[in-house]
């Protein structure tokens, strides 16, 4: 079956540490996203990458570091300089744009992530 | 950036009433997505159109592309589609790139 996996679904870390999100698709996209969700907030975006080897910042990039080595892979790094880094992550991949499904995302499972 | 309403933020029906989400969108988009985030956090694409109507099941989506506006109605409604409903349009003059509501919490009663 085709689909996104996130692991794990909860990661806990002690302040300071950094911590490496993973995040899987083999539904053959060139477009990957990494999403940050807060309580009662709507999703807000940290990174993306249209292909390998390329990536640009969203709106809350900082503290946070991307790669994209390989098109089925795009991992998270959340590191110690990322102030409040506790929250749910959700990565997510779309194919090329087109007129009928117009880059409609998937969604993983997500990961939630807690600093202690 | 675009920016989105969702009303209601929370609405609690009992099982087989009708249920109605509304979005609406400050900049003219092309398409628009609709996303159902369960409580386990997993988020699942229900919708991604441009025009018209789509319906999938019991749930169908409708937009007005001219009045920026966007509706999620559910048929018959059932206990298990207690989720987070999320709206969400492109971003001004991007493709790819989504505003996403802060979602509609629906609680469907038995």
């Amino acid at each position: 079956d085709g689909g996104i996996t996130q692991s794990p679904k909860y990661l806990f870390r002690k302040e300071g540490q950094n911590v490496t999100l993973s995040c899987e698709q083999n539904l053959n996209h060139d477009a990957m996203y990494w999403y940050r969700q807060d309580p009662g907030q709507g999703l807000r975006l940290i990174y993306y990458s249209q292909i390998v080897n390329d990536f640009q910042k969203g709106d809350i990039a900082e503290g946070y570091s991307v790669s994209r080595e390989k098109k089925e892979s795009f991992p998270l790094t959340v590191t110690s300089a990322q102030k409040n880094p506790t929250a749910f992550y959700l990565c997510a991949s779309s194919g090329l744009w087109d007129r009928v499904n117009y880059n409609e995302q998937f969604f993983g499972p997500g990961t939630r992530l807690t600093v202690l | 950036k675009n920016e989105v309403e969702q009303s209601p933020q929370n609405l609690t029906a009992q099982e087989g009433e009708f249920i109605t989400i509304n979005c609406s969108y400050s900049v003219g988009i092309s398409a628009l997505h609709w996303l159902q985030q369960h409580p386990g956090g997993g988020i699942v694409s229900l919708f991604m159109l441009s025009s018209g109507k789509k319906k999938h099941g019991r749930l169908i989506a409708t937009i007005n592309i001219q009045e920026k506006h966007s509706s999620l109605h559910i048929t018959a409604s059932h206990p298990r589609d207690s989720a987070v409903y999320i709206c969400a349009p492109p971003i001004s003059g991007s493709a790819r790139q989504l505003t996403f509501g802060s979602g509609t919490q629906l609680t469907v009663l038995p």
